[in-house]
């Protein structure tokens, strides 16, 4: 079974421009999770939603982050204009239910790195 | 505010010790615990999901037990081998809601 797909792993860009993070979850997941690796916050959720639908998104960091999930197969994760403070692992994870009890399976992860 | 806290926060054992690490976690309103095993440069991989008061999950060598009323989990490993090296996570839902609050992890080497 493919796991949850994430799209490109390693992004290399320069401030002010745009980023576009994709993810692919599980077939069948009804919730997704946008997290962000960092030395100093370890790893936090940036925002999640279930059946399509945003629930939480008091971890986007500000107004330059969005994200949509416009059908149960896709996700974007948008930055614009990226800063060198986004550069971090952002990893994807999906769920069936988005219960607390529920295991959540991350994808690979996409590197970002914002010169 | 959730706090989850692990400790220690790194480990250094020699192959074939057997080695434990702790996640301490709110003990009011508790739903589930969660342990995540992370190598370097690959994603989390869920371990254990522990719901139920006194709970112990196996999988071959590494086991959990879990104890809700004073709010902590311990993670047990035996027989430390090298390939056990990677960053142990405990994660706690913030509410029966999906969202999750990570502990910073407890950092394990194995050295052969």
């Amino acid at each position: 079974d493919a796991g949850v797909i994430q799209s490109p792993r390693h992004e290399v860009t320069e401030m002010g421009q745009e980023v576009t993070l994709r993810c692919k979850p599980i077939s069948g997941h009804n919730s997704l999770f946008w997290y962000r690796q960092t030395m100093m916050r370890g790893l936090e959720l940036l925002i999640y939603f279930n059946n399509n639908v945003p629930i939480d998104d008091s971890g986007m960091p500000e107004d330059r982050f969005s994200a949509k999930m416009p059908n149960a197969s896709f996700s974007t994760l948008k930055i614009q204009p990226s800063e060198p403070r986004d550069s971090a692992v952002y990893f994807c994870a999906s769920s069936l239910m988005g219960q607390g009890t529920d295991t959540q399976y991350f994808g690979p992860g996409t590197r970002l790195t914002v010169l | 505010i959730l706090n989850v806290e692990q400790s220690p926060q790194s480990l250094h054992v020699q192959e074939g010790d057997s080695t434990n690490f702790t996640c301490s976690f709110p003990s009011s309103n508790f739903y589930a615990l969660h342990w995540y095993r992370w190598e370097t440069a690959k994603s989390p991989e869920a371990l254990f999901v522990m719901t139920l008061n006194g709970d112990e999950k196996k999988k071959g060598r590494i086991s959990a037990t879990l104890n809700t009323k004073e709010g902590y989990s311990y993670l047990y490993i035996k027989g430390s081998q090298p390939e056990d090296s990677a960053t142990y996570l405990c994660a706690f839902p913030y509410n029966q809601g999906g969202k999750l609050i990570f502990g910073q992890g407890t950092e394990l080497s194995v050295k052969p």
